[in-house]
């Protein structure tokens, strides 16, 4: 069955530093991933998906098969990118979104 | 700001009881998925239609179940309410093209407590 993991609940920067957020997945098929960012008291919104290959926000990440990975970037870190990021893996008939348990980032001025 | 708009915002019923939960999608999408988000965790999916059909369902009893109306605003119903049922429901719209399904736009979500 596929799954998505997010081993930080927590994980706090300083403005400036690089952060990295953690997703490993596992799908039997090929998979198509995303990162969806929920800021205080807005709702959730797609950040990014691995087929675009962008850069949102200063925010990267690449699919790496291999380690079955989807980790998200960012060179420096901005207070503003203080928020609640969740790691998506689109599968099943209806394609729908499988979630992981999201990772609370907080940049500490 | 999304047009995905969900109602109520907040609701609490007593176990056992029955719940409507409704969603207005955005124009033009013709989808609807629901998922529901327990404290702490991810959001899980319970099921998606597809021009008023059910196009797919996660693990989730049939106690659970939906509508969508030609106008594509849709409502999700639990029947005989249980204490684990206390969580947010969110309702995510896209428009379903022969290329597949795009991005999906989430609503703000109705936090169900059931006491």
């Amino acid at each position: 069955a596929q799954r998505v993991t997010q081993p930080e609940k927590l994980l706090s920067v300083f403005k400036g530093a690089p952060v990295e957020l953690k997703c490993n997945y596992s799908y039997s098929g090929s998979p198509e991933l995303f990162w969806y960012v929920q800021y205080s008291r807005q709702r959730l919104q797609l950040l990014l998906r691995h087929i675009s290959r962008e850069s949102i926000k200063g925010f990267t990440a690449d699919l790496n098969k291999g380690e079955t990975s989807f980790h998200l970037k960012k060179p420096f870190a901005q207070e503003e990118d203080s928020a609640m990021y969740y790691c998506a893996l689109k599968t099943g008939s209806a394609r729908q979104l499988t979630f992981g348990s999201g990772t609370q980032l907080t940049v500490l001025p | 700001e999304t047009g995905v708009t969900q109602s109520p915002t907040h609701l609490i019923k007593t176990r056992g009881q029955q719940v409507t939960l409704r969603c207005s999608s955005q124009s033009g999408h013709n989808t609807v998925s629901w998922y529901q988000q327990a404290l702490g965790q991810g959001p899980q999916f319970i099921f998606q239609y597809y021009r008023e059909e059910e196009n797919g369902r996660g693990n989730f009893p049939p106690r659970f179940s939906g509508l969508q109306f030609p106008n594509y605003s849709s409502e999700l119903n639990v029947n005989a309410l249980e204490l684990d049922d206390s969580a947010l429901y969110l309702c995510a719209s896209s428009l379903a093209t022969t290329g597949g399904l795009p991005e999906a736009f989430f609503g703000q979500g109705t936090r169900l407590t059931v006491v």
